[in-house]
């Protein structure tokens, strides 16, 4: 069964307090893995793409990286403005349809 | 240029009724996607467009959902005969079309179905 499953669901950290959020798919034929930010009330906000394992990206504390079974949210040395909740997605075919995780929420305290 | 946008950002409607949902993608995408997410949760595949044609609707939940892309731009799903556990956030997103696509989404539209 096609599935993405995010790990943990909720995350509180310190400021600073360094962590990594987990993202793990069965979706059969890796197309790519898509990280999201999302804001309460608002739409996902694009934050990376991942395409094959052993490939990472980064932007400013957030980092991604990606084996063949899972991918890994970064983050470093947070700050309350990080708070979130993070979605991961995974592709089918030729991107006709996607499969999301339940997000992992986070909380940074200042 | 603009973003996604979708109409109305909030939907209160009766159950039993009818609503439409409509979204307006980024200029020149010919992808268009729909969602839906209910709270705590995240988006949950509804139908995917390409151009004008609904190249896979395998997500929507039974015959009362509907949505069209008449013009290969603007989107409307429509939802007949309305049920309480319909109620969640539609979103829409849309991207270039592309074998290494991006979607990029709207605000969303809250329906509530009393």
């Amino acid at each position: 069964e096609d599935q993405v499953t995010q790990s943990p669901e909720a995350l509180r950290l310190q400021e600073g307090e360094s962590s990594s959020l987990n993202c793990s798919y069965t979706v059969s034929g890796l197309r790519g893995l898509f990280w999201y930010r999302q804001d309460p009330g608002k739409g996902p906000e694009f934050l990376f793409t991942l395409y094959s394992a052993g490939e990472e990206k980064e932007k400013e504390r957030l980092k991604a990286t990606l084996t063949k079974k899972e991918s890994f949210l970064h983050i470093t040395a947070p700050k309350p403005e990080d708070s979130a909740t993070y979605l991961c997605a995974v592709p089918k075919y030729n991107f006709n349809k996607f499969y999301f995780g339940s997000g992992t929420k986070l909380n940074v305290k200042p | 240029g603009a973003g996604v946008s979708q109409t109305p950002s909030n939907k209160v409607t009766e159950k039993g009724k009818y609503v439409e949902l409509r979204c307006d993608p980024i200029s020149g995408h010919t992808a268009l996607y729909w969602y839906r997410q209910s709270l705590g949760q995240g988006p949950e595949f509804l139908i995917y467009f390409q151009g004008t044609g609904a190249a896979d609707d395998s997500g929507l939940p039974n015959d009362r959902f509907f949505a069209v892309r008449p013009e290969g731009s603007v989107s409307t799903l429509k939802i007949q005969r309305t049920e309480r556990g319909d109620s969640a956030v539609y979103l829409c997103a849309s991207g270039a079309g592309t074998s290494t696509d991006t979607q990029y989404f709207g605000p969303g539209t809250r329906l509530t179905v009393l």
